[in-house]
């Protein structure tokens, strides 16, 4: 079935640090990937989407590009504020579902340090 | 304009009871659907509802069961609870037949069995 891996956690940075979090899928479809963002005691919020290969979704000064021949989506930012710890998921759905529902990798945790 | 909101915020049982959790989807939305995260995992898809029927189930016993309202609002209902149920359970709505489904998640459910 189809898969999302995210790179161990947890991942310290300095503030202003470059940010980088792997993430790598199986699928047998045709998948949007997504990164979603928990922060502590609260639900989740959707961060980015990319919806075919070659896409880049961006916001937030975060950046993934969805990388067919990888089968990638890796998460990065180039300069991190404290503001930005939290827990970070990478998740895909399948296009051809008609639910749109979301298969999640594990989490990768990020601590920025004043 | 709302988003999604969950009921109660934290629920302590004991094994073999049965709990309800409640679900208001974000307005214009006629789509939930339900997901389980344990502590440091990243969510599991229970099921989702649309039209009060149940469109999609993941990988979760019978003991798991649902329920969407006329107007749109969910419950999940978990029977003969057992301490591996312990995990935040987490509301998500969407439009069916919208870009991506994009689906909007509430705060969720912190569910604590004894």
């Amino acid at each position: 079935g189809d898969s999302v891996t995210q790179m161990e956690g947890p991942v310290t940075l300095s503030e202003e640090a470059f940010l980088t979090i792997n993430c790598t899928y199986t699928a047998t479809g045709y998948p949007s990937l997504f990164w979603y963002v928990q922060y502590p005691g609260e639900g989740l919020q959707l961060l980015l989407k990319a919806t075919k290969a070659d896409d880049k979704g961006s916001n937030k000064g975060f950046e993934a590009t969805y990388r067919k021949e990888t089968t990638s989506f890796h998460l990065e930012k180039g300069s991190v504020q404290v503001s930005d710890s939290a827990v970070y998921f990478c998740a895909l759905s399948d296009r051809s579902s008609n639910t749109g529902k979301l298969i999640f990798g594990q989490g990768t945790t990020l601590q920025v340090k004043p | 304009d709302a988003g999604v909101t969950q009921s109660p915020t934290h629920l302590i049982k004991t094994r073999g009871q049965q709990v309800t959790l409640r679900c208001s989807p974000k307005s214009g939305h006629d789509t939930v659907s339900w997901y389980q995260q344990a502590l440091g995992q990243g969510p599991q898809f229970i099921f989702q509802y649309y039209e009060e029927e149940e469109r999609q189930r993941g990988n979760f016993p019978d003991r798991f069961s649902g329920h969407q309202f006329p107007n749109y609002s969910s419950e999940l209902n978990v029977n003969a609870l057992l301490l591996g149920d312990s995990a935040l359970y987490l509301c998500a709505s969407s439009l069916a037949g919208s870009a991506y489904n994009e689906q909007f998640f509430g705060p969720g459910t912190r569910l604590t069995v004894l």
